[in-house]
């Protein structure tokens, strides 16, 4: 299981940070996804720390042992959304963090 | 352009069966690892299930173990799944995604789902 604090709230232009902890995170790659109201679910981290092409640079990801941080830097209105972890469990496959929800205040 | 594209959602009773199904474009279909992911109202996301870029491997979550099945079609570029003795539960919307890699979890590790339908909605309601 990944454990996800349901909320985090920020103030346009500072940084928020979301947290995923697992037993067994140290070993795994770890993936972000962000889903917007209303919208499917977007990659935007992989490997921890790698972006893909199109999601702006503020986005930065690490892993410490077995929690996983995505970070925003000069958090915008427009990152308001959910954020998930996901991973790869030996039982059941993929495995989903419960969510963040990012308000931007 | 990149796009997957579910449909065949709709309501259906307890007990009963569903076929949704997901045209892919834009992309060589059949040398990606696929998933289906299900998010109920108000909730997170939930894997359903993956199946490999040829098809050899599949492997199904714990909350729908034998009763769903997921399959694919590299000739016509489709992924299906067929939701057998549908609960209340299963009711979600249904998102396909297709896996960075051709065989995803094979070697232990997930590198992440980068391309997402924009869903298709299945009700078990009586």
């Amino acid at each position: 299981e990944l454990a996800q604090s349901p909320s985090v709230a920020v103030s346009p232009g500072q940084t928020a940070t979301i947290i995923c902890s697992g037993d067994k995170l140290g070993d795994q790659s770890v993936s972000w996804y962000q889903q917007r109201a209303g919208h499917s679910p977007l990659l935007v981290m992989y490997q921890h720390n790698r972006r893909p092409s199109g999601v702006p640079e503020r986005f930065s990801g690490s892993r410490s042992g077995n929690t996983a941080t995505l970070t925003i830097s000069g958090t915008q209105p427009l990152d308001e959304a959910d954020y998930f972890c996901q991973a790869w469990d030996s039982i059941n496959a993929v495995v989903f963090g419960g969510g963040t929800k990012l308000t931007v205040l | 352009q990149v796009q997957l594209v579910e449909s065949g959602g709709g309501v259906g009773q307890p007990g009963t069966s569903l076929t949704i199904s997901c045209a892919a474009s834009g992309f060589t279909f059949s040398t990606y690892g696929m998933h289906w992911v299900r998010q109920s109202p108000g909730k997170g996301l939930e894997w359903v299930a993956l199946i490999w870029s040829d098809g050899s491997k599949k492997k199904e979550g714990k909350s729908v173990e034998g009763r769903f099945t997921i399959s694919r079609d590299n000739s016509k570029n489709t992924l299906f799944l067929q939701m057998n003795s549908l609960r209340g539960e299963d009711t979600a919307v249904y998102y396909c995604a297709r896996d960075r890699a051709a065989a995803p979890g094979a070697n232990g590790h997930s590198y992440g789902l980068d391309v997402w339908g924009q869903g298709t909605t299945v009700t078990v309601s009586s």
